[in-house]
C-alpha cells in the first residue's frame, strides 16, 4: 500500500533553513507528481508546491517562491523540501502528497505530516 | 489574487443531507478547475474524498458526491453520520501547475 513518511521538522529561528524529506513506498515513485501542502496551527490547508514525475518542472505558491525548493530522488524514492529564509508565518505542519494519475489534478495519498516551528 | 471560497461552518442533523460549496472570488468554477474535496479530522492528515468534480476516491462511501451547482463546485453528503463531523476542504487547479485551497468548512453533525 502507498506510504508517505515525512521527517525533518523541528524548531528553527527566523531567517534560518530546514530541509524536509518524504520517504515514499508502495507505488512507482518516478511515475507520479509529488506535492507539498502545509497547514498552520488552527488554519486551513495551503498548497506549497509541486514537482512533476520527471522533475522537469517545479511550481510553487507565491508565498514560498524564491525561498523554498522542491527536489526528488527517484533512486531513493524520496521527496525533499529545502526551506530557506524562514519566517514565523511558515510555521505549519508540512504534508507530502502523491499526485493522482496523469491528467487528474488532485492529491490521492497523504503523509502524516511533520511540524515546522519558526521561532526565536 | 484568486480566492477560493467555502462556507466557514455548516451543521446537519444525523441522517440529513448537506451540500457544501466551493466558489471563486471572481468567476465561476467549472470542471476545468478539476475540483477535489478532502476530509480532515483534528490531528489527522487529510483524506481524499472526491476528485475531478465527481469521482469518488477509492473506499469513499457513495453518500459522498460531487458536482457543479451553478457557478460553484459542490460536495453533497446524503444520510449524514456522526463521524462525518470534520473539516472539509476543496482545492482548485488554477492552471500553470498551481493549486489553491479553499478556507475549509467545519461541519457539525447534531
Amino acid at each position: 500500500q502507498v506510504q508517505l513518511v515525512e521527517s525533518g521538522g523541528g524548531v528553527v529561528q527566523p531567517g534560518g533553513s530546514l530541509r524536509l524529506s518524504c520517504a515514499a513506498s508502495g507505488f512507482t515513485f518516478s511515475s507520479y507528481a509529488m506535492h507539498w501542502v502545509r497547514q498552520a496551527p488552527g488554519k486551513g490547508l495551503e498548497w506549497v508546491g509541486l514537482t512533476r514525475s520527471d522533475a522537469s518542472n517545479k511550481y510553487y505558491a507565491d508565498s514560498v517562491k524564491g525561498r523554498f525548493t522542491i527536489s526528488r530522488d527517484s533512486s531513493k524514492n524520496t521527496l525533499s523540501l529545502q526551506m530557506n529564509s524562514l519566517r514565523a508565518e511558515d510555521t505549519a505542519v508540512y504534508y507530502c502528497a502523491k499526485g493522482g494519475d496523469l491528467g487528474s489534478y488532485y492529491f490521492d495519498y497523504w503523509g502524516q505530516g511533520t511540524l515546522v516551528t519558526v521561532s526565536s | 489574487q484568486t480566492v477560493v471560497t467555502q462556507e466557514p461552518s455548516f451543521s446537519v442533523s444525523p441522517g440529513g443531507t448537506v451540500t457544501l460549496t466551493c466558489g471563486l472570488s471572481s468567476g465561476s468554477v467549472s470542471t476545468s478547475y478539476y475540483p477535489s474535496w478532502y476530509q480532515q479530522t483534528p490531528g489527522q492528515a487529510p483524506r481524499t474524498l472526491i476528485y475531478s468534480t465527481n469521482i469518488r476516491s477509492s473506499g469513499v462511501p457513495d453518500r459522498f458526491s460531487g458536482s457543479i451547482l451553478g457557478n460553484k463546485a459542490a460536495l453533497t453528503i446524503t444520510g449524514a453520520q456522526a463521524d462525518d463531523e470534520s473539516d472539509y476542504y476543496c482545492v482548485l487547479y488554477m492552471g500553470s501547475g498551481t493549486w489553491v485551497f479553499g478556507g475549509g468548512t467545519k461541519l457539525t453533525v447534531l
